[in-house]
């Protein structure tokens, strides 16, 4: 099986400029997850979407940052317009919520992440 | 403000040596913690998983959860070279729909 997706895997653009990043998840996968990591700040939860719904967006930094999911293969992360502190690794993530003994399961799966450089 | 909390390192062990990585959770109400294994320039890589009090284990990896001390831990043993990486812990709560809160890593160096 694929795994999560991602593209680009590296986007050097300029100040002022809209930027997409793009994710696949894991097929069957019902949750998906934005991350953003730096060195200063490590992971940082951005949104995340259930089904295809988004859930809590309390941690896009900005109005500048928006994010959909069309259905369920398929989403997107924009800035616009980007600026030279949006530069750092964003990750998508995957997950499928299902019943482990008398628990729930709900481990993470990664995606390469999009190494974004805004200058 | 649920955080999880781990030493940054680096911790330096040599080659063959037990690895003990540690972390430390706020939020009472998480059930399901997973350590995550980051090498430089990579994404996080799911290693382990643990949702009840104890031990687990898989390969050279255990994991251990305390739930009344709030407390995670992960062994490698026989650290290798290759185990050199950061790694992450996590805690879930299905309370919170599923959205995982990371630690912000231990850089683990094993020298040959």
């Amino acid at each position: 099986d694929a795994g999560v997706i991602q593209s680009p895997r590296h986007e050097v653009t300029e100040m002022g400029q809209e930027v997409t990043l793009r994710c696949k998840p894991i097929s069957g996968h019902n949750s998906l997850f934005w991350y953003r990591q730096t060195m200063m700040r490590g992971l940082e939860l951005l949104i995340y979407f259930n089904n295809n719904v988004p859930i809590d967006d309390s941690g896009m930094p900005e109005d500048r940052f928006s994010a959909k999911m069309p259905n369920a293969s398929f989403s997107t992360l924009k800035i616009q317009p980007s600026e030279p502190r949006d530069s750092a690794v964003y990750f998508c993530a995957s997950s499928l919520v299902w019943s482990v003994g008398r628990g729930l399961s709900y481990e993470q799966y990664f995606g390469p992440g999009t190494r974004l450089t805004v200058t | 403000q649920k955080e999880v909390e781990q030493n940054s390192g680096p911790l330096s062990v040599p080659e063959g040596a037990i690895a003990s990585l540690n972390c430390t959770y706020s939020d009472r109400g998480s059930q399901s913690f997973f350590w995550y294994r980051q090498y430089s320039g990579k994404s996080p890589e799911l290693i382990m998983s643990i949702y009840s009090n104890g031990d687990k284990e898989d390969g050279r990896f255990t994991a251990q959860l305390n739930k009344a001390s709030q407390y995670v831990s992960l062994l490698i043993r026989d650290s290798q070279p290759s185990d050199s990486a950061t790694y992450l812990c996590a805690s879930g709560n299905s309370g919170s729909n599923y959205k995982l809160t990371f630690g912000k890593g231990t850089l683990l160096t094993v020298n040959p």
